[in-house]
């Protein structure tokens, strides 16, 4: 069993549709990140959330963390081909000194 | 660009054979941590360093699987007599101290045949 649960797994949309994007868990966490990595490169790290209910946003990019602060979401307004990669959500568990625990990933494809 | 190397970025290796990969962090990254991806998943924990000390190391990592960080700057990880399920990418990061945010390598996708 995965700690954080990503859905959907794979999303193939058009090119100026919005879409959203989850990572749910059943533990609560102190903090969570949102990384983006494009194929054959390393994960790059868009945002951190560490407060219940607390939105941040990136240009498009609209990221929430849950009440509870055991859940998160992406949203995307206007996708472009750009953000075409495999969206990642991780957690630092206390215990392991930084040590992240990432999720399985949205793989994301924006059709021209 | 994370500051963050890797080399080589890809290895094609026939099974049985030992190979070794390398990460340079920049200076700032006191902890630097090895991660492992396959087709499909988020990356895995394998091990990490503080400067050059290894305090951790993940049940993932098998009595074929070495680690080092001489001197506390860049790290090698080895693998010897690999196997079919060693293929992978294999992901190097830095963690500046007092930042929780991970400056990740390009990888080192390793192929075994």
């Amino acid at each position: 069993t995965q700690l954080l649960e990503q859905s959907p797994q794979f999303l193939s949309i058009q090119e100026g549709e919005n879409l959203t994007v989850y990572c749910n868990s059943s533990s609560v966490f102190s903090s969570l990140q949102w990384y983006r990595q494009e194929p054959g490169e390393g994960p790059v790290l868009l945002v951190t959330v560490v407060t219940g209910g607390e939105v941040k946003k990136l240009k498009r990019l609209t990221f929430q963390f849950g009440d509870a602060r055991k859940d998160s979401s992406l949203h995307i307004t206007a996708a472009q081909p750009g953000d075409t990669g495999l969206y990642l959500c991780a957690v630092a568990l206390e215990w392991g000194a930084q040590k992240l625990v990432f999720g399985q990933g949205t793989r994301l494809t924006i059709n021209p | 660009d994370t500051g963050v190397s890797q080399d080589p970025r890809h290895k094609i290796t026939k099974r049985g054979q030992n190979v070794t990969f390398r990460c340079d962090p920049i200076s700032e990254h006191n902890r630097l941590y090895w991660y492992r991806q396959t087709l499909g998943q988020g990356p895995e924990f394998l091990t990490y360093f503080q400067n050059e000390a290894q305090l951790e190391k993940s049940r993932l990592l098998s009595d074929r699987f070495s680690a080092e960080r001489p001197k506390g700057s860049f790290s090698t990880l080895e693998i010897q007599r690999t196997e079919q399920g060693d293929s992978a990418m294999y992901l190097c990061a830095g963690f500046p101290t007092g930042v929780a945010e991970a400056f990740f390598g390009q990888g080192t996708r390793l192929t075994v045949v």
